[in-house]
């Protein structure tokens, strides 16, 4: 059981690339989530998903889109990467249901630099 | 969501019970308190949630106190794999998408 996958682990981009970030669930979870953590600080919530086909921005979207073709699959894009996003982003998943007080489970993260 | 307060670092002895104190004093009535660690950059690891009672798992027990204002988070036998930095989050029941972590206890376990 692999639970939450993220792919690549580790990225070094340039400034002005772009690049997509895959995280893939095999639980059946609804909902999705992306964050971004930077150094000593707590997450903080990108963009999440209630299910196939839905997106919605969380506390700090600006520089990022998402998509979620497939259940099982979110993916996170920089479509011109800056210095700022330089972070470790981690993916996230919890079970169905909008009332569910179910915990989140999380991927391992994509440790991603920009210079 | 209520904000929680967490103290920076403790530091429990190997075999020792751990206790990690969280405060929520604006905690309302459908908010649930959550447990997190993570282990050196590791993704978070869920460990423990609970409402208005005392829950206890493999893992941990959940304290709340009757006023729901503050909660413990109690590792019955602290190793040194314990070491992590652990997170008290408060989220409302209808607010799925806001989980909010702030900047966590790091908890050092001493051999």
């Amino acid at each position: 059981n692999a639970g939450v996958t993220q792919t690549p682990k580790f990225r070094v981009l340039k400034t002005g690339q772009s690049m997509t970030l895959l995280c893939a669930q095999d639980m059946n979870h609804e909902y999705m989530y992306w964050y971004r953590q930077d150094p000593g600080m707590g997450l903080r919530l990108i963009h999440y998903s209630v299910g196939e086909g839905t997106t919605a921005k969380g506390e700090v979207p600006d520089g990022y889109n998402v998509s979620r073709l497939k259940k099982q699959n979110f993916l996170l894009g920089l479509e011109s990467a800056a210095p700022s996003q330089t972070s470790v982003y981690f993916c996230a998943s919890s079970p169905p249901g909008p009332h569910s007080n179910q915990p989140q489970h999380f991927g391992d993260g994509t440790r991603l630099s920009i210079l | 969501d209520a904000k929680t307060t967490q103290p920076p670092s403790m530091d429990c002895a190997e075999g020792r019970a751990a206790n990690l104190p969280c405060n929520h004093s604006t905690i309302s009535g459908n908010e649930y308190v959550y447990w997190y660690r993570q282990i050196h950059s590791q993704g978070p690891q869920y460990i423990i949630h609970g409402l208005k009672n005392n829950e206890t798992n493999e893992m941990a027990s959940l304290i709340i106190t009757e006023d729901r204002k503050s909660s413990t988070l109690i590792l019955p036998h602290a190793t040194l794999r314990d070491t992590a930095v652990y997170y008290c989050i408060v989220r409302y029941l209808y607010n799925f998408n806001k989980f909010y972590f702030g900047s966590g206890t790091k908890l050092n376990v001493k051999p």
